[in-house]
């Protein structure tokens, strides 16, 4: 069975600090996507990366970056220099490669605040 | 162009009432996907549907929940006789197809379900 772990529940920052948000996961399957959306208090997921199991090439997009490690299991995201606008909830979430089935196990997600 | 579009957004209902929830896709989306989101949690997957084939309904909770995609576009999700545990958020993603480099699921704003 598929599994994501987002230990950090709450994390509270003063804007312009940088933020990384921790992701675990557990699968079997040798080919697998990763992926990261924000939801912001208007409640619609909104879809920030996703990441193919055989690409460990690390992404920098404008204040975001990946890290993903396969040999940890992990894929985390980091928010540099954050801004109020960046306060949110961010899920963590994983689908099979195969199959015609692509359902996303997601992660409990982890709370960001950014203070003035 | 048009994201995800679901109503209503917010639903009161009485234990026992039977409720119908809506979920237009983007167009041209073969996939469509339903999800409950408990208060504090991620979304968890309930069913999903490939055109207006119902591939896999594992995640549904009873047999209280009924999905359909008669023509393969507008998915109703249905709940009879609502019980209180069924008060979450109920999220409707879609993704061009699934499986392979264009499954990213994109999700609607959700249907706030209040069961009293």
């Amino acid at each position: 069975a598929q599994k994501v772990t987002q230990a950090q529940t709450e994390i509270s920052v003063v804007e312009k600090e940088d933020v990384t948000l921790d992701c675990v996961y557990e699968t079997r399957d040798t080919t697998y996507y990763l992926f990261w959306y924000k939801q912001p208090p208007s409640g619609e997921l909104v879809f920030l990366i996703r990441r193919n199991s055989f690409d460990e090439q690390n992404e920098i997009s404008g204040r975001y970056s990946w890290n993903f490690q396969k040999s940890t299991s992990s894929f985390n995201f980091t928010i540099t220099a954050s801004q109020v606008v960046d306060s949110a909830v961010y899920f963590c979430a994983l689908s099979d490669y195969t199959g015609a089935n692509s359902k996303l196990t997601f992660g409990k997600g982890i709370t960001l605040s950014v203070r003035p | 162009g048009a994201g995800v579009s679901q109503s209503p957004r917010y639903k009161v209902a009485k234990r026992g009432q039977d409720v119908a929830l809506r979920c237009d896709p983007i167009s041209g989306h073969v996939s469509l996907f339903w999800y409950q989101q408990a208060l504090g949690q991620g979304p968890e997957f309930l069913t999903y549907f490939q055109n207006e084939a119902q591939l896999d309904k594992s995640g549904l909770p009873s047999d209280r929940f009924f999905a359909e995609r008669p023509e393969g576009s507008v998915s109703t999700l249905k709940i009879q006789r609502t019980q209180q545990e069924d008060s979450a958020v109920y999220l409707c993603a879609s993704s061009w197809t699934s499986g392979g480099a264009t499954d990213t699921q994109y999700f609607g704003p959700g249907t706030r379900l209040t069961v009293l």
